[in-house]
């Protein structure tokens, strides 16, 4: 069965430029979650999504962080404009309801700017 | 501010050896708790849920104590392919909060 897939693995930008990120989620769920990782602050819930709709983005870190998720089977997230402290690896991760809350992670997107 | 505190580590044990961490969460309302393994440059797989009963699951026991707010972690006989970052949960619907990780490291 496949997993959350993202894309892209990595990617190295030039600070400035727009990022843009992208989930699919495990077909059949209906809760989609973005997460960034560091060493610093470890893994931070940024943003989820429940049967498409945003519920949740506190955890946005700033206006140039959004995200959309137009359809069940995709989401975006976008930087912009990318600066050096947004260098992280982030994880989209999708649940099912009724399933007692367990996330599955993708792979996650590797993301340098410089 | 929900918060989940683990000790950041390293662990170093000897291969065979009984090892146990603990993690503790600050918001007493969370609904679900995980233990999450992940590898070096991968991403959080889960281990196993942890119930306020006990589970164990092979050499893995994980126990609750919602009393103290308090999740713990023992592995009996490790293996060096235990080697890795465990990440402590807790949560619901709304999304997981989830711990800096504590840092394994099983020695031949």
């Amino acid at each position: 069965d496949a997993g959350v897939i993202q894309s892209p693995r990595h990617e190295v930008t030039e600070m400035g430029q727009e990022v843009t990120l992208r989930c699919k989620p495990i077909s059949g769920h209906d809760y989609l979650f973005w997460y960034r990782q560091t060493m610093m602050r470890g893994l931070e819930l940024l943003i989820y999504f429940n049967n498409n709709v945003p519920i949740d983005d506190s955890g946005m870190p700033e206006d140039r962080f959004s995200a959309k998720m137009p359809n069940a089977s995709f989401s975006t997230l976008k930087i912009q404009p990318s600066e050096p402290r947004d260098s992280a690896v982030y994880f989209c991760a999708s649940s099912l309801a009724g399933s007692g809350n367990t996330i599955y992670f993708g792979e996650g997107s590797w993301l340098t700017v410089v | 501010r929900k918060e989940v505190e683990q000790d950041p580590g390293p662990f170093n044990v000897p291969e065979g050896a009984t090892v146990a961490f603990n993690c503790t969460y600050s918001n007493s309302a969370s609904q679900s708790f995980f233990w999450y393994r992940q590898d070096c440059r991968k991403e959080p797989k889960l281990l196993m849920s942890v119930y306020s009963s006990g589970n164990e699951d092979g050499r893995f026991t994980a126990q609750l104590n919602r009393a103290s707010q308090y999740i713990s972690l023992l592995i009996r006989d490790s293996k060096l392919s235990d080697s890795a970052t465990y990440l402590c949960s807790t949560g619901g619907a709304d999304g997981l909060t989830f711990g800096k990780g504590t840092h394994l490291i099983i020695q031949p």
